[in-house]
């Protein structure tokens, strides 16, 4: 298996279910990003890690918290979500954080908060 | 904050170029990217350039970069009904920055 994996595709839940994602990459990368895509709006960069650790956290409430166990894997864990975090949320990995190696990206999860 | 702009959408018939245009602000721009995204799907990496060019080619894709205008197009030629998708331009500051900047997408509808 190669590039970048997520699970589940697809994911409803109410507001007060918890429930996570998953990201996995089998590119041999160090660093893994957490995106959020909306309708109409660019993507929004989420969280970094680099080697595991976290290095960004684009002002995201605490209602999504990441995980990175290792460089291959990656997770979002979710609780009390509202309506508007609805949204296709895409992974993705690339070779270092501080380089221009570009980022390739998984399929994404489409989250509906009912 | 640093932008990218793109138009929204463009159509085109089956055998024609598709030619689809972005602009950024950012003048230390050091790589700039386009993403392709199908239905359904997560961002492809199509191809990218390095701000010390102005063009690449690769098969039916051609990169056009002017830095002084700080205007990037994608041009594909003969498009095919495969080629419907949304196309996300994206740019990287500096060295060492790691984040992508994207526009919003333009969506390509290829007309048989």
């Amino acid at each position: 298996e190669t590039g970048v994996t997520q699970t589940p595709r697809h994911l409803v839940m109410g507001m007060t279910n918890k429930k996570s994602l998953k990201c996995e990459q089998h590119l041999g990368h160090n660093a893994m990003y957490w995106y959020k895509q909306s309708a109409k709006k660019p993507l929004e960069l989420m969280f970094v890690y680099n080697f595991k650790e976290q290095t960004e956290n684009n002002s995201v409430p605490s209602r999504f918290s990441p995980e990175c166990p290792n460089s291959s894997h990656l997770f979002l864990h979710l609780h009390t979500l509202q309506p508007e975090d609805s949204a296709l949320y895409l992974c993705a990995s690339s070779g270092r954080q501080d380089s221009n190696q570009p980022q390739h990206f998984g399929d994404g999860t489409r989250l509906s908060i009912l | 904050g640093e932008d990218v702009e793109q138009s929204l959408f463009l159509s085109v018939r089956e055998g024609d170029s598709s030619v689809i245009n972005c602009t950024y602000t950012d003048s230390s721009s050091t790589y700039l990217y386009w993403y392709k995204q199908e239905p359904g799907a997560g961002l492809q990496l199509l191809t990218y350039i390095f701000s010390n060019m102005d063009m690449k080619q690769d098969q039916r894709l051609t990169v056009l970069l002017n830095k002084k205008d700080k205007h990037l197009s994608l041009r594909i030629a003969d498009t095919q009904t495969g080629d419907s998708a949304i196309y996300f331009c994206a740019e990287i500051s500096g060295a060492g920055s790691y984040q992508l900047t994207f526009g919003k997408g333009t969506k390509l509808s290829v007309i048989p």
